[in-house]
C-alpha cells in the first residue's frame, strides 16, 4: 500500500492569513492525488482532484500544487468557514490512501 | 446532482455480521463508469478505504479486510451494500459510501456517513 504523510497534524491560523498543507508519498504517485475538506460530523468534500484541478464550486482560494511524492495545499486568505480538518488521497492505485488528517484551527 | 444514502443498523453485536446498503439517486450504477465504494471512520480517527464494485460485478476490496468483506450491487434498485463478518469493537465507525471517479480517482460524491457501532 502507499502511504500518505501529512504535515503539520494540527496548525492554527487567523482569518485573512495564508496556510500551507503538506503531503507525502510513500512512491511516486504522478498527480494522482486528491485533496479533502472534513466539518465535524459532516462526510469529507472534495476541494482539490489530479493534484491541482479545483473541484467545481470550490473557492478559487484553495489550490494544489506537487507531482510524484510532495504535495501541497495551499488556502490563500483564511475564510472563517475554512476551519476544518483536511486530508489528501492517493488515487494512483488500490487500495486507496488516506493521509492521517491536518486540523486547522483558529489562533 | 447525485446523491448517496446509508441505510442499515446502528448496533450490531460482536461476532455477527454488519450489513449496510448505499441507496444511489441522480444517477445510475448500471451506466457504468465509476466505482462505487465504502469508506469508513473510526471515531475522532482519519479514513479508511474498505473497496469498491463496478456495475458489472467487479470488486476490490482492501487487503487488511478483505477476507471479512463482501460488497455487491443490484442495479435494478440502484443500491451497492456492504457486508462484513465478525465484527469487534475495532469496527466500530461512521461508515459512508461514495462514489470514486476512476479516470482521475477522486471520490467526488458522499453519503452523509452513518454510525456502527458493535457493541453487546
Amino acid at each position: 500500500d502507499i502511504q500518505m504523510t501529512q504535515s503539520p497534524s494540527s496548525v492554527s491560523a487567523s482569518v485573512g492569513d495564508r496556510v500551507t498543507i503538506t503531503c507525502r508519498a510513500s512512491q511516486g504517485i504522478s498527480s494522482w492525488l486528491a485533496w479533502y475538506q472534513q466539518k465535524p460530523g459532516k462526510a469529507p468534500k472534495l476541494l482539490i482532484y489530479a493534484a491541482s484541478s479545483l473541484q467545481s464550486g470550490v473557492p478559487s482560494r484553495f489550490s494544489g500544487s506537487g507531482s510524484g511524492t510532495d504535495f501541497t495545499l495551499t488556502i490563500s486568505s483564511l475564510q472563517p468557514e475554512d476551519f476544518a480538518t483536511y486530508y489528501c488521497q492517493q488515487a494512483n492505485s488500490f487500495p486507496r490512501t488516506f493521509g492521517q488528517g491536518t486540523r486547522l484551527e483558529i489562533k | 446532482q447525485v446523491q448517496l444514502q446509508e441505510s442499515g443498523p446502528g448496533l450490531v453485536k460482536p461476532s455477527q455480521t454488519l450489513s449496510l446498503t448505499c441507496t444511489v439517486s441522480g444517477g445510475s450504477i448500471s451506466s457504468g463508469g465509476y466505482y462505487w465504494s465504502w469508506i469508513r471512520q473510526h471515531p475522532g480517527k482519519g479514513l479508511e478505504w474498505i473497496g469498491y464494485i463496478y456495475y458489472s460485478g467487479s470488486t476490490y476490496y482492501n487487503p487488511s479486510l478483505k477476507s471479512r468483506v463482501t460488497i455487491s450491487v443490484d442495479t435494478s434498485k440502484n443500491q451497492f451494500s456492504l457486508k462484513l463478518s465478525s465484527v469487534t469493537a475495532a469496527d466500530t465507525a461512521v461508515y459512508y459510501c461514495a462514489r470514486d471517479e476512476p479516470r482521475s480517482g477522486q471520490i467526488d460524491y458522499w453519503g452523509q456517513g452513518t454510525l456502527v457501532t458493535v457493541s453487546s
